[in-house]
């Protein structure tokens, strides 16, 4: 079956500009997660949602970054006025959304802001 | 954002090698994860641990899950070409309200030389 997809695959922007990241989870999967992996470190928590709520949105770095997910499946992260700091992986994972389920990662859009 | 102490950083090794890394952490765990990343790809669950002094095999692949809940190492059996990757642990909780968000570790670069 399909797995978590995510586009763009890559992204460049400018500093300044706005830009979107999808998510398409795994069809079924209620729980979803945004993490963002900078080079040579591992991914770090940004917002996890369960159907259409953030249920947790601690890891957001600032004001600058929202994410939505009004249907309760495809997700949007949104990063406001980029920052050349905001390179990194964006990635993506669903999950059943039950305690412990196991999360299924998408493969990522790498952003550089330059 | 808070990531786990993961050693070694990387490993160079020849094929048929026994491998070991281990992951700690200042804050207790109910859960420990080990995935593998490979080059473009997102973390790929390896094996899941739910004890406090569980051992788990999965093929080549043994961890453990210390009893102090704030450790866990992964063993490698006879590596192979195809064990190279970057290998994360991650912590979770899963119980009490946890939003089931992973915490990652620095991550092992393994290099296997045929």
């Amino acid at each position: 079956g399909a797995g978590v997809s995510q586009t763009p695959s890559n992204k460049v922007t400018e500093k300044g500009k706005y830009v979107e990241l999808r998510c398409d989870p795994i069809s079924g999967h209620t729980a979803l997660y945004w993490y963002r992996q900078s080079l040579g470190q591992g991914p770090e928590f940004l917002i996890y949602f369960q159907g259409t709520g953030a249920a947790d949105d601690s890891g957001l770095p600032n004001d600058r970054f929202f994410a939505v997910r009004p249907e309760g499946s495809v997700s949007t992260l949104k990063i406001q006025r980029t920052e050349r700091g905001d390179s990194a992986v964006y990635l993506c994972a669903s999950s059943q959304g039950l305690a412990g389920e196991t999360q299924y990662f998408g493969p990522g859009t790498r952003l550089l802001v330059l | 954002g808070q990531q786990l102490n993961q050693s070694p950083q990387s490993m160079f090794i020849q094929e048929g090698e026994d491998v070991s890394m281990n992951c700690t952490s200042s804050s207790i765990f109910n859960t420990w994860l080990w995935y593998k990343q490979e080059p473009g790809e997102g973390p790929v669950l390896l094996i899941a641990l739910y004890k406090a002094g569980e051992l788990t095999s999965n093929g080549r692949l043994t961890a453990q899950f210390g009893i102090t809940r704030k450790d866990s190492f992964l063993n490698i059996s006879a590596s192979i070409p195809s064990d190279v990757g970057i290998y994360f642990c991650a912590g979770q909780q899963i119980y009490g309200g946890a939003t089931n968000k992973l915490i990652f570790g620095t991550g092992t670069l393994l290099a296997v030389q045929p």
